[in-house]
């Protein structure tokens, strides 16, 4: 198929271990979105990139968080250290965005990674 | 610093009735965006609204967006079952995206 995805679906890993979660666009889409959501704090925007920029990553929650996106495509989602709050559905979103332009694009979004820190 | 504010958060209603969300938010904005989620299910996106006036149907659902006040709107028209999900309203501003906590919407046959 030709829509978003993202690895692993589902991760269980232990307190203090590091996870790398990874989200693959839809090809020519520009603009690349992540989020998570968990029952305590509802969605939340952490990052988004453009090209391979990201305009701000004061969205991401801790600095144990990093994002990178390479080749205008891939990204990945690296939690360090990881704790038992990071538990979530991290969620990843593409789109064409022209940043010059009013241009109403819609946002297309992957199944999410479930990730459980135990 | 923009915060989003919608409601109702559950709203409970009967198949063929009309319904309205409102989605507040307090600071200028450059986007406002409507998703649904199913339960278990990823997000999926239903309108962009970009302008004053900006209005968007599809099928019963249709949105609205005015910017002066700062308010948009999702009506549903002779709700069906079938729109029974979660309603997220999120604004964008500042290189950020803020999300409404959702309307739990379940239409009663």
């Amino acid at each position: 198929g030709a829509g978003v995805s993202q690895s692993p679906s589902n991760k269980v890993t232990e307190k203090g271990k590091d996870v790398e979660l990874r989200c693959d666009p839809i090809s020519g889409h520009t603009a690349l979105y992540w989020y998570r959501q968990s029952l305590g704090q509802g969605l939340e925007f952490l990052i988004y990139f453009q090209g391979n920029s990201a305009p701000d990553k004061s969205g991401l929650p801790s600095d144990r968080f990093s994002a990178e996106r390479t080749g205008g495509s891939v990204s990945t989602l690296t939690i360090q250290r990881t704790q038992q709050e990071d538990s979530a559905v991290y969620l990843c979103a593409s789109t064409f965005r022209i940043m010059t332009a009013a241009y109403q694009e819609t946002q297309y979004f992957g199944p999410g990674t479930r990730l459980l820190v135990l | 610093e923009l915060k989003v504010e919608q409601n109702p958060l559950f709203l409970s209603m009967q198949e063929g009735k009309n319904y309205t969300i409102y989605c507040n938010y307090s600071t200028t904005s450059d986007r406002l965006y409507w998703y649904r989620q199913d339960p278990g299910k990823s997000l999926e996106s239903l309108f962009v609204l970009l302008s004053n006036g900006a209005v968007k149907q599809e099928g019963r659902l249709m949105a609205s967006l005015d910017t002066k006040a700062r308010l948009s709107t999702l009506h549903i028209t002779a709700a069906v079952h079938d729109l029974s999900a979660t309603y997220f309203c999120a604004v964008e501003g500042d290189d950020k995206i803020i999300f409404g906590k959702g309307t739990r919407l379940h239409i009663l046959p």
